[in-house]
């Protein structure tokens, strides 16, 4: 069975950090791109960055470029999301998604449960 | 970035009834147009890919159309297990922006 579990999200005040992680199992992370997606309260989908298969390639979005930084380690199965100098307008639920960028079109065809993340002093 | 916009933003049906939701893209995408289902509470889960690829084990009653820049999904017969909210998302180029979510409500 496929299975993305997120964890790390916290309450944590402006200006502090955390690092999210999501394991993955029931599949060869290798094979896949990953992304992380957010989603304030109510509020709609956010990308916020990809990493390639072998992790040699990342992006990100520009609210969160310069501050958080995506990786990966396949041999743990796991995605990591560094989040540093975090902002009160980076309180969301954060998910990770599979892409199995197959023929060169990407979607998220498994996602995680989320993890909240809360920043408020 | 390429702007996705959903319309309606929210509408009301019945069961049985047929709906369908448009999305636009700000520039072509061709066919790089992804359509999810998000339930409350619940991750979102894909529905359609490459604008008309209809996932495994997703219902024939869904089904996406459009390439460039004008999008839609179409349910073809409501059932009590599709009220939710729909987002669209182009894969086109990074970033991989949403629509705003056009949220299917009971009548």
């Amino acid at each position: 069975e496929v299975q993305l579990v997120e964890s790390g999200g916290a309450l944590v005040q402006p200006g502090g950090s955390l690092r999210l992680s999501c394991a993955a199992s029931g599949f060869t992370l290798t094979n896949y791109w990953m992304h992380w997606v957010r989603q304030a309260p109510g509020k709609g989908l956010v990308w916020v960055s990809r990493i390639k298969s072998d992790g040699g390639s990342t992006s990100y979005a520009d609210s969160v470029k310069g501050r958080f930084t995506v990786s990966r380690d396949n041999a743990r199965n796991t995605l990591y999301l560094q989040m540093n100098s975090l902002r009160v307008e980076d309180t969301a639920v954060y998910y990770c998604a599979r892409d199995p960028d197959f023929g060169g079109y990407s979607d998220f065809d498994f996602w995680g449960q989320g993890t909240l993340v809360t920043v408020s002093s | 970035d390429i702007q996705m916009t959903q319309s309606p933003f929210s509408l009301s049906a019945s069961v049985g009834d047929r709906v369908t939701i448009t999305c636009r893209a700000s520039q072509s995408i061709r066919n790089h147009l992804n359509w999810y289902q998000q339930k409350p509470g619940k991750a979102p889960e894909v529905l359609i890919s490459a604008a008309s690829s209809l996932q495994y084990g997703v219902p024939s009653r869904f089904s996406g159309s459009g390439s460039g820049t004008e999008f839609s999904l179409t349910i073809s017969s409501l059932q009590p297990e599709d009220f939710a909210t729909y987002y669209c998302q182009q894969s086109y180029d990074i970033p991989y922006t949403f629509g705003q979510g056009s949220k299917l409500e009971i009548k």
